[in-house]
């Protein structure tokens, strides 16, 4: 599987764009990248997913880069409700063994301040 | 349209034990994903469920089994308890087959597992 690079944490001022980079160099031809996000005491939350194109939804946006080797979720307007640890995943190409496994790494851990 | 639930919430064994986690799959969902997240780690996988079979497992010894019913609710047992078996165990739905490329998982609260 290919493998993510994540800051551990980062610090983000409520209101202002959250910007989270994430750094998968061996991503394959057929594999997503994929985020989720856990806040404390819950389980991981499905946010977006794209493969080479960037992606919006009314949560974030998925910008990929043009060789794939990394990407940024951006949080608009950052909530003291967005404060969580967010994962970047690089999802297995679909196979009949474990297709839907997700390997999470450390993730970063996002404060969002007043 | 309800989500993932699991039970219990939280579980207190002792050492050599078994136990048991439960979870109801969100309406619609067919594959049953289980994860084990050590306090302050990633959630590891452990093993899929699809069609009421296994299918793809992650690097658990065999102690660690399941099942999932017709109903696409599924139970994670775990024998021989360990310390180290101390963790958050999630469960995890998602509405088609496992070789989806686009599936999205959707997560349930977690069942909090202490080993004493």
């Amino acid at each position: 599987d290919a493998k993510t690079t994540q800051p551990p944490s980062m610090d983000c001022a409520e209101g202002r764009a959250a910007n989270l980079p994430c750094n998968h160099s061996t991503i394959s031809g057929n594999e997503y990248v994929y985020w989720y996000r856990q806040i404390h005491s819950q389980g991981p939350q499905y946010i977006i997913h794209g493969l080479k194109n960037n992606e919006t939804n009314e949560m974030a946006s998925l910008i990929i880069t043009e060789d794939r080797k990394s990407s940024t979720l951006i949080l608009p307007h950052a909530t003291l409700r967005d404060t969580a640890v967010y994962y970047c995943i690089v999802r297995p190409g679909p196979t009949r063994n474990a297709g839907n496994m997700l390997t999470f790494g450390g993730g970063t851990r996002l404060m969002v301040k007043p | 349209e309800t989500g993932v639930t699991q039970s219990p919430t939280h579980l207190i064994k002792t050492r050599g034990q078994q136990v048991t986690l439960r979870c109801s799959s969100q309406s619609g969902h067919n594959t049953v994903s289980w994860y084990q997240q050590a306090l302050g780690q990633g959630p590891q996988f452990i093993f899929q469920y699809y069609r009421e079979e296994e299918n793809g497992r992650g690097n658990f010894p065999p102690r660690f089994s399941g099942l999932q019913f017709p109903n696409y609710s599924s139970e994670l047992n775990v024998n021989a308890l360990e310390l180290d078996d101390s963790a958050l165990y999630l469960c995890a739905s998602s509405p088609r087959g496992p070789a989806g490329g686009r599936n999205e998982q959707f997560f349930g609260p977690g069942t909090r597992l202490t080993v004493l």
